[in-house]
């Protein structure tokens, strides 16, 4: 089942601080996420392993909490490059399968 | 490395048509994922190979749909007969596994087809 994302899509203005939230239905063993552009292909941000684990990728955190099943995106400081389709993509905890599922996806559009 | 190839990068066919889709992973990545983007339903996983074999094959939609692996640089998506609601971009992607977890996915340009 897919993850489901929210917001669905936000309008910063560059500066602004975002929160974009990932949850699931099943029990997680990683969360990754990814940013596409318009008529581009998604691209690679960062992944996450454990429960209650946080990565930092510049300006672009996420948290991981394995016992609620979900991942939250943090963007601060957000800057007109980081306008995009946000994606997060969750490998369930089940077996050995490494299938990757995408969420539904968050616009966001940073204006000046 | 080239990254990810598909091809070919824009199709228009008929419905009815037999449409072929190919793709060439990074070498040494040892897991192939199909998707297939549309608005209405997002990004969704076709299949998956590990290893030039099949995995997860639960979501292609129909038995209009076929995935091959020949050999570890080469991957193939076919559809016939294709259908107008099979209009969509799909992307082809690769992954070197990182112990229990997939690896960073890395993605083709996507194919956009349009069936008419």
């Amino acid at each position: 089942q897919q993850p489901v994302q929210s917001p669905q899509a936000v309008i910063l203005r560059e500066g602004e601080d975002a929160v974009i939230n990932c949850s699931s239905s099943k029990a997680l063993y990683s969360v990754h996420w990814y940013r596409q552009k318009h008529g581009e292909a998604p691209v690679f941000l960062m992944i996450l392993l454990k429960g209650g684990e946080q990565k930092g990728h510049d300006k672009i955190s996420a948290s991981f909490n394995e016992k609620k099943q979900q991942s939250s995106l943090y963007l601060t400081a957000s800057q007109l490059s980081y306008s995009g389709t946000y994606f997060c993509g969750t490998e369930d905890n089940t077996g050995t399968a490494s299938k990757l599922t995408f969420g539904t996806g968050t616009r966001l559009q940073v204006t000046l | 490395d080239a990254g990810v190839i598909q091809s070919p990068r824009h199709e228009v066919t008929e419905m009815g048509q037999e449409v072929t889709l190919r793709c060439k992973p990074i070498s040494g990545h040892d897991y192939l994922f199909w998707y297939r983007q549309t608005m209405m339903r997002g990004l969704e996983l076709l299949i998956y190979f590990n290893n030039n074999v099949p995995i997860d094959d639960s979501g292609m939609p129909e038995d209009r749909f076929s995935a091959k692996m020949p050999n570890a640089s080469f991957s193939t998506l076919k559809i016939q007969p294709s259908e107008p609601r099979d209009s969509a971009v799909y992307f082809c992607a690769s992954s070197f596994r990182q112990g229990r977890n997939t690896g960073e996915l890395f993605f083709g340009e996507g194919s956009r087809l349009t069936v008419l």
